[in-house]
C-alpha cells in the first residue's frame, strides 16, 4: 500500500468546502514540503500545490494547502463540478530515500 | 511553454525490456531533473528515479533497483527509461516529470504517459 494515507473519497454539494487529509510521519510529511496532484481519468497529473501552501500561476486561490505536524491537507473552496478528479499528495522520504506519494482521494461533487 | 513528450505505447512479452522515451522544450534541460512516475491501472503514483539531466547523475527506488536505468541525452533533451525483466505487474502508465534540482519538491510539468502493457 501507498506509504501516505489518504481517504478514498470525499463529497460535498456545489459551493461548498471539502479538504483532504494527507498522513504520513516524521522520515516524510514530518520533515518536507509537500506537493498536491490533481488527475483527471486518463490524463497525467497536474501540479496543483508546492512547497506545503504554495500554488502554481494559474491555479485559482480557491485550493489551499496546509501542514500540521505529520499530517498534511488539501482545502477545496467554492466546490465546482469541473473539480472532480483524484488527488494525490507527495513528498519526501529521508527513511525510504524516495519519493512517496498517497493513495488518492476521489473529489465527488454532489 | 514548458513540455514533456513522450514516446507512444508499447506491447511487450514477459522477460522482455522497454525503453520509454522523454523529450523536453520550452525550459534549459540540463538546469532540471527528470523523474519518473508509474501507474498501474486504477492504482496509485509510484515514484521509480530521477537522472540529473546536467551531470547525468541518477538515483533508484529501492523497489526497481537493478531493474531500472535512466538516462538523458542533452544534446537531444530528452531522458529515458529503461525497464528490464518485464512482468505482468509492470504493466502501467509511464510518466516523465520534471523536478528541482538539486533538492525536489514538486513535478511540474509532466508527460503525457505512455502505456506499457505486458502481455504473452
Amino acid at each position: 500500500q501507498s506509504v501516505l494515507t489518504q481517504p478514498p473519497s470525499v463529497s460535498a454539494a456545489p459551493g461548498q468546502k471539502v479538504t483532504i487529509s494527507c498522513s504520513g510521519s516524521s522520515s516524510n510529511i514530518g520533515s518536507f514540503l509537500v506537493s498536491w496532484y490533481q488527475q483527471f481519468p486518463g490524463t497525467a497529473p497536474k501540479l496543483l500545490i508546492y512547497d506545503t501552501d504554495k500554488r502554481p500561476s494559474g491555479i485559482p486561490d480557491r485550493f489551499s494547502g496546509s501542514k500540521s505536524g505529520t499530517s498534511a491537507t488539501l482545502g477545496i473552496t467554492g466546490l465546482q463540478t469541473g473539480d472532480e478528479a483524484d488527488y494525490y499528495c507527495g513528498t519526501w522520504d529521508s527513511s525510504l530515500s524516495a519519493v512517496v506519494f498517497g493513495g488518492g482521494t476521489t473529489v465527488t461533487v454532489l | 511553454q514548458v513540455q514533456l513528450l513522450q514516446s507512444g505505447a508499447e506491447v511487450k512479452k514477459p522477460g522482455a525490456s522497454v525503453k520509454v522515451s522523454c523529450k523536453a522544450s520550452g525550459y534549459t534541460f540540463s538546469s532540471y531533473a527528470v523523474h519518473w512516475v508509474r501507474q498501474a491501472p486504477g492504482q496509485w503514483l509510484e515514484w521509480m528515479g530521477w537522472v540529473n539531466a546536467g551531470n547525468g547523475d541518477t538515483k533508484y527506488s529501492q523497489k526497481f533497483q537493478g531493474r531500472v536505468t535512466i538516462t538523458r541525452d542533452t544534446y537531444a533533451s530528452t531522458a529515458y527509461m529503461e525497464l528490464s525483466s518485464l512482468t505482468s505487474e509492470d504493466t502501467a502508465v509511464y510518466y516523465c516529470a520534471r523536478g528541482q534540482l538539486p533538492h525536489w519538491n514538486s513535478f511540474d510539468p509532466w508527460g503525457q504517459g505512455t502505456l506499457v502493457t505486458v502481455s504473452s
